[in-house]
């Protein structure tokens, strides 16, 4: 079994809003990884987990707060968004440090900032 | 720096019409090379994984083959469901980081 399951599946949002997206995976992975995607674009990674440790991608805006509760579970808080985050945002998982690793992703959650 | 180039950016095929999708890398230490495939608006679907020039994996239709400079993605007698956008990524160094190409949108016409 490879699934990574998202929740929600779409997501509409004012800039003032506080919300949560959610991911969860059962394959035992011990690296956990936000991404966005903007149409037309490929993944841009956000956040990695591994071993419950937090890497930042320095480029990515504070109102994102990445939650890691234990190693199956992945949580992306929102608040005080722009119209300019509206994009599918995608989460992976993969076994750990060891490389080469495979990322599976899970199917994504619509974002939309009005 | 580390980079990823996809070749074509789209490609129209007809039914049966066999071609190769084109996937061209620098990296420091590749340590593995990735194909996959992405239906719009949903999450990318993991096809092959490739570790070493030589190497050549096969999944119904789609065969990937690794050179030290570049993968081809070969579809054989495509059919419409194979429509998709097709990603290549390289993982290289010790992060573990993936490096995205733009992709390959492939449409297949009856």
């Amino acid at each position: 079994d490879t699934e990574v399951t998202q929740t929600p599946k779409h997501l509409v949002m004012g800039m003032t809003n506080k919300k949560s997206l959610k991911c969860e995976q059962h394959m035992g992975h011990r690296a956990m990884y936000w991404y966005k995607q903007k149409a037309k674009k490929p993944p841009e990674l956000m956040f990695v987990y591994s071993y419950e440790k937090l890497s930042i991608n320095e480029s990515v805006p504070s109102r994102f707060s990445p939650e890691c509760p234990n190693s199956s579970l992945l949580n992306l808080h929102l608040h005080a968004l722009q119209p300019e985050d509206s994009a599918l945002y995608l989460c992976a998982s993969s076994q750990g440090r060891q490389l080469p690793n495979t990322q599976y992703f899970g199917p994504g959650t619509r974002l939309t900032v009005l | 720096e580390d980079q990823v180039t996809q070749s074509p950016e789209a490609l129209r095929l007809q039914e049966g019409e066999s071609s190769s999708l084109n996937c061209s890398y620098t990296v420091s230490g590749l340590r593995g090379l990735f194909w996959y495939r992405q239906d719009p608006g949903k999450g990318p679907e993991f096809l092959f994984t490739l570790y070493s020039a030589g190497e050549e994996k096969e999944k119904e239709r789609l065969k990937a083959t690794l050179t030290k400079k570049e993968s081809f993605l070969h579809i054989t007698a495509p059919k419409p469901e194979d429509s998709a956008t097709y990603l290549c990524a390289v993982q290289g160094g010790s992060q573990g980081n993936l490096i995205f190409g733009k992709g390959t949108k492939l449409s297949v016409k009856p």
